[in-house]
């Protein structure tokens, strides 16, 4: 089955600092690539989406300078968050569809837990 | 608006069958999705709907009525590492996902 591989699981950083999280799909090609984010109990947050070769759509209320976004190739998305404040600590989620049928279900990564200290 | 409504969290016996519920209000409709959520983890996909009706793999089936706006997914034989969060998920007609807050789902020995 598809596969979605994300680095890393966990970051603990300092207020101020960036962090990059990987996003791959390691046996399909993924034009597009999902970055969802996910509050304690509560349901995923799409932020943005990612597009191959062009610049990401972010959702409504997603800060697109703090949250940067590169889709550089078929199977890779890093997410970076810039200048990192505690209340940016997350559990973040790249997700992406085999094949890019809308019918096609979500794989998600293994999702960074992000802490900002 | 798009809403997705699904119970906070259950409560099923080892062995049991308990069946999670799931409505929907979307701008169109392109199939419905389920996914499991174990704690600390990202989801992984369980079934897919778009047409009415049941589907069944294995121990899980899903059933779809889109004229009620309705999905459930069914859980047979419980055990214990199925307890979990489970996510309802619509597909708009714009094939946007809207998701649920999700079920969580205690299995009691």
């Amino acid at each position: 089955g598809a596969v979605v591989s994300q680095h890393p699981s966990r970051v603990i950083c300092k207020s101020g600092t960036s962090v990059k999280i990987e996003c791959r799909s390691l046996d399909f090609q993924a034009t597009t690539m999902f970055w969802y984010r996910q509050f304690p109990k509560k349901s995923l947050m799409l932020m943005a989406t990612s597009n191959e070769g062009s610049k990401a759509t972010y959702e409504q209320g997603v800060e697109k300078d703090k949250f940067l976004i590169n889709h550089a190739s078929l199977t890779l998305s890093t997410l970076t968050v810039t200048s990192a404040h505690p209340e940016d600590s997350s559990f973040y989620i790249c997700s992406a569809r085999e094949g890019g049928r809308d019918s096609s279900p979500l794989h998600f990564g293994n999702g960074t837990r992000l802490t900002v200290t | 608006g798009q809403n997705i409504d699904q119970p906070t969290e259950m409560t099923a016996t080892e062995g049991a069958i308990v069946q999670i519920n799931c409505t929907y209000q979307t701008s169109g409709f392109n199939g419905l999705f389920w996914y499991q959520q174990h704690a600390g983890e990202a989801p992984t996909f369980l079934s897919y709907n778009v047409l009415d009706g049941l589907e069944e793999k294995g121990r899980f089936s899903s059933f779809l009525s889109r004229s009620k706006g309705y999905s459930y997914l069914l859980l047979k034989e419980l055990q214990m590492k199925d307890s979990a969060s489970y996510l309802c998920a619509a597909q708009d007609s714009n094939y946007q996902l809207i998701w649920g807050a999700g079920t969580k789902l205690i299995i009691k020995p």
